[in-house]
C-alpha cells in the first residue's frame, strides 16, 4: 500500500547551521510531494511542496529535493533558527482522482542555542 | 476570513458515548479532509471530501462516520467513543485545482475514559 516514512525522529542543529531532513515514500505514482510544519499544540502549516517532475524547488531559506531513483525526498533549512523548531512532515499527494495527502511519522528538530 | 474552523478544542468522552467534531472552511475549497494524530505519530486520513454529497474512505475510518451536505461543512461522527480514539483531530481543506497547499484548523483534543 502508499506509505510515506522518515529516517530520523528527532534532529538536534545548531542554530546558525543548515538542517537536513528526510523522508523516505513508497508510492512511486504521487505526483506531489509537500512538506508541513507543525509547532506544538497547533495544525501542520504548508511549506513547500515540489511536483514529482522535478528534482529541486527553493522557497525562503528552504530547499526541498526529489530523489525518483531511491524514492527519497529532503528539506534542507538555511540557517536554522529557534523558530524552526518544531515536527516536520513529508506527505504525498496520492493521484489517481482521489487528491489523498499520505503523512510520513514526522521528525522533531530540535535548534539549539 | 477564518480558514479552517474546529470545534470543540478540547473534548472528554466516556466509553460508548457519542460526539459529532465540527468543522468548517470559508475558503470554497472542494477538498476537505479529516486526520488524526496520536501522540509522537504522523498523521492517518479518517475520511476525506472531494465535494458536497461525496465522501470516501481514509486510512483509519473504523468508528467514524462523515457526511457533506455543504462545501462549507464537514463534521466527523464518533458514534460509541472507545479509548483508542483517543486522539487529536485535525481538519484539513484545500484546492487541489490550483495548488497543492491543505490548510488545517487547530485540532479538536479527544479523551475518551
Amino acid at each position: 500500500g502508499e506509505s510515506v516514512g522518515l529516517h530520523l525522529p528527532t534532529l538536534s542543529v545548531q542554530e546558525g547551521d543548515n538542517s537536513i531532513i528526510n523522508c523516505a515514500y513508497s508510492n512511486s505514482a504521487s505526483d506531489y510531494f509537500i512538506w508541513y510544519k507543525q509547532e506544538s499544540g497547533k495544525g501542520p502549516q504548508f511549506i513547500i511542496d515540489i511536483r514529482s517532475n522535478m528534482d529541486k524547488r527553493q522557497g525562503q531559506r528552504v530547499t526541498v529535493l526529489l530523489n525518483k531513483t531511491v524514492k527519497h525526498l529532503s528539506l534542507q533549512i538555511a540557517a536554522t533558527q529557534p523558530g524552526d523548531s518544531a515536527v516536520y512532515f513529508c506527505a504525498e499527494r496520492a493521484t489517481s482522482g482521489t487528491y489523498k495527502y499520505i503523512f510520513g511519522t514526522g521528525t522533531r528538530l530540535k535548534v539549539l542555542a | 476570513n477564518a480558514g479552517v474552523t474546529q470545534t470543540p478544542k478540547f473534548r472528554i468522552l466516556k466509553i460508548g458515548q457519542s460526539m459529532t467534531l465540527q468543522c468548517a472552511q470559508d475558503m470554497n475549497h472542494n477538498y476537505m479532509y479529516w486526520y488524526r494524530q496520536d501522540p509522537g505519530m504522523g498523521l492517518k486520513l479518517i475520511y476525506y471530501s472531494v465535494g458536497a454529497g461525496i465522501t470516501d474512505k481514509g486510512e483509519v475510518p473504523n468508528g467514524y462516520n462523515v457526511s457533506r451536505s455543504t462545501t462549507e461543512d464537514f463534521p466527523l461522527r464518533l458514534e460509541l467513543a472507545a479509548p483508542s480514539q483517543t486522539s487529536v483531530y485535525f481538519c484539513a481543506s484545500s484546492d487541489l485545482m490550483y495548488n497543492t497547499e491543505a490548510f488545517f484548523g487547530q485540532g479538536t483534543r479527544l479523551t475518551v475514559v
